[in-house]
């Protein structure tokens, strides 16, 4: 099964809104990343957040790794906040790492 | 500015023919990924890399071979391009903390 499960698949905001965007995982967490994807375009990284919470401007990321669980909330919504939102867990193994990405949440603010 | 680049932005390849994808880091990071992204599968792991002259099998290596010449350079090579491998391919470099991910633009390929 998916490693990596993000929920919900889309969300349409009106601006001003609050948003919040879930993935959970069902390995042991190593670590959690968050990205951003601009539609069509490459991907930014938003956190880096193994455990606890963690803010930046109008987002707040928070990994709780005993539910296995990370979340990221997007407060007062802006249209450029439109895109799509993935996370990624990274696995740890003796070959080097890599990441596991979820299938993303599409966002998508109205002005 | 430390960047990823990746050339060329897009290609149209024929169904049996040869690509080859390039990625250039300036980031001086030691790990190098090839992603393709499909709709409904986000982004796949097809190969990486965590030091020059080696390469490492990611989730989905088949029908691709990868190349690392150098700290900065990383390729990725399609020996017989397929219908199926029509994707946007991202390449990645990070540092050794994995905590530093830098994307690059992607690469369309459409092979017909």
């Amino acid at each position: 099964g998916q490693q990596v499960q993000q929920s919900p698949a889309s969300l349409v905001l009106q601006e001003g809104e609050n948003a919040e965007l879930q993935c959970n995982f069902s390995t042991s967490l190593n670590s959690m990343q968050w990205f951003y994807q601009r539609p069509g375009g490459s991907l930014v990284s938003l956190f880096y957040n193994p455990s606890g919470t963690k803010h930046s401007g109008r987002l707040t990321s928070t990994t709780v790794i005993k539910e296995r669980r990370s979340s990221l909330h997007i407060s007062s919504s802006q249209t450029t906040d439109s895109g799509t939102y993935l996370c990624a867990l990274t696995l740890y193994g003796s070959s080097g790492n890599k990441l596991i990405f979820g299938i993303g949440t599409l966002l998508s603010v109205k002005p | 500015e430390a960047a990823v680049t990746q050339s060329p932005r897009s290609k149209v390849a024929v169904t049996g023919g040869k690509v080859t994808l390039s990625c250039h880091q300036t980031n001086n990071h030691d790990y190098m990924y090839w992603y393709r992204q499909d709709t409904g599968h986000g982004l796949r792991l097809i190969h990486y890399s965590y030091v020059a002259d080696s390469t490492e099998k990611g989730d989905i290596p088949d029908g691709y071979k990868a190349s690392r010449p150098s700290q900065e350079n990383f390729s990725l090579i399609l020996e017989l391009a397929s219908l199926s491998q029509t994707a946007v391919y991202f390449c990645a470099s990070s540092d050794a903390r994995y905590s530093d991910y830098t994307f690059g633009s992607g690469t369309r390929l459409l092979v017909i």
